[in-house]
């Protein structure tokens, strides 16, 4: 089943106006998680590195002070797109690494939520 | 030059044959390597997670590594309607991001 949680799965919302996802680990704990975005018959575009009780680490060419993100607990992360446009509408997909499934936390495998689309009008 | 290369597609094969996939690496540092399934409109599943050369096998798919050609394969058995989907590699080096290829599309028709 599931291993990681993202809501919702789809919202529109005006240009101008800010929107939260949220994603949630199931049953354990995440220290780390990551935000990736995906355009239409592209692959996944690592956006930032979201860690628990600090800042997060945002990938070359990504504002930091429009997409907001908050790691305020173990299992919940949040990611804020601030004062949306059309051109932010994409698919964001959160992950984390399920503890215990690779030879270190860090080199286990990814795990996706089902991914959120944003669609600005 | 990406540092992995798939091949896009699409990928259209009948029912029951085989489907064979395949990215290529220029990054020797890799060294773990895993192959997701995305259906349209969500997120990668996971379908296999390797970090040693050679053959790995779960139920109908098996995922192949060759670190001295940096090339690896994913096999699907008796393929279904239901295996239609993009298949994505992905890879990385000890402790460092995962590096994904672009993405093969699968149409298997019944």
């Amino acid at each position: 089943g599931a291993v990681v949680s993202q809501h919702p799965s789809w919202v529109i919302c005006k240009s101008g106006t800010s929107v939260k996802i949220e994603c949630r680990s199931l049953d354990f704990q995440a220290t780390t998680m990551f935000w990736y975005r995906q355009f239409p018959k592209q692959s996944l575009m690592l956006m930032a590195t979201s860690n628990e009780g600090s800042k997060a680490t945002y990938e070359q060419g990504v504002e930091k002070d429009k997409f907001l993100i908050n790691h305020a607990s173990l299992t919940l992360s949040t990611l804020t797109v601030t004062s949306a446009h059309p051109e932010d509408s994409s698919f964001y997909i959160c992950s984390a690494f399920l503890p215990g499934t690779g030879i270190s936390s860090y080199n286990s495998p990814l795990h996706f939520g089902n991914g959120t689309r944003l669609t600005v009008t | 030059q990406k540092e992995v290369e798939q091949d896009p597609g699409p990928l259209s094969v009948p029912e029951g044959a085989i489907v064979s996939l395949n990215c290529t690496y220029s990054n020797s540092a890799f060294q773990y390597f895993m192959w997701y399934r995305q259906y349209s409109r969500k997120g990668p599943e996971l379908l296999m997670y390797t970090y040693s050369s050679g053959n790995k096998e779960d139920g109908r798919f098996t995922a192949q590594v060759d670190k001295s050609s940096k090339y690896i394969s994913l096999f699907i058995r008796d393929s279904q309607p239901s295996d239609s989907a993009t298949y994505l590699c992905a890879m990385k080096a000890a402790g460092n991001k995962l590096t994904f290829g672009g993405g093969t599309r699968v149409l298997v028709k019944p």
